[in-house]
């Protein structure tokens, strides 16, 4: 069970907005900034959202990352089919000392 | 271009160790931090260590702390993880990523510890 929590699964269908939450505590996500991950199937992770809300460069605009207090979110607009993946959030624990994985986020594309 | 590839996975029985590697290319190594994550076969993603840019500061998860040791050779570009003690749970791909963030990942190694 990991300190870091998101839902394990999620649905939308093409071009409709669907968000991820990812829900942390006062050790993490409330004092840390947060990142979030695509991985396809059979693939490396690759990163898609930095420091809650910064895109890497060729990142497109459709995806968005916000946080307010110990929770953050991952927000995808105009789905597409290649969307279908797992997102995973991820944050400093200051308790821990180290990186906590939200358990990851199945989104699938109907 | 960024690029990192690990390498030294395989089968090790219980109780056995392993060294992984990971060859950094397209950036300056010495002026990042360095990650390693697994993921167990169908499991998310798991934090597993991390290394400063001079390796003074090493962090690692709890189910690795004390059998684990992560290092770095910044004069040969590559970051390790000496593995000992190991456990079926260890049975993972391990990745290595570019800073405390991840920025880039390499393709992973497979670790599997199995009798």
């Amino acid at each position: 069970q990991s300190v870091v929590t998101q839902p394990p699964s999620a649905s939308g269908t093409p071009g409709q907005r669907v968000t991820i939450s990812c829900s942390g505590s006062s050790s993490n996500i409330g004092i840390k900034t947060v990142n979030w991950y695509r991985q396809l199937p059979g693939t490396a992770p690759k990163l898609l959202i930095y420091s809650n809300n910064q895109r890497p460069s060729g990142v497109p605009d459709r995806f968005s990352g916000s946080k307010s207090g110990t929770s953050a979110s991952l927000a995808i607009s105009g789905l597409q089919s290649e969307d279908e993946a797992d997102y995973y959030c991820a944050v400093w624990d200051d308790s821990l000392n180290g990186g906590v994985f939200g358990g990851g986020t199945k989104l699938t594309v109907l | 271009e960024v690029h990192l590839l690990e390498s030294g996975g395989g089968l090790v029985q219980p109780g056995g160790s392993l060294r992984l590697s990971c060859a950094a290319s397209g950036f300056r190594f010495s002026t990042y931090a360095m990650t390693w994550v697994r993921q167990a076969p169908g499991k998310g993603l798991e934090w597993v260590s991390a290394i400063g840019e001079d390796g003074t500061t090493t962090n690692y998860a709890n189910s690795v702390k004390g059998r684990f040791t992560i290092s770095r050779d910044n004069s040969k570009n590559t970051l390790y993880l000496e593995m000992n003690s190991l456990r079926a749970e260890d049975t993972a791909v391990y990745y290595c990523g570019r800073d405390w963030s991840c920025d880039y990942w390499g393709q992973g190694t497979l670790v599997t510890v199995s009798s």
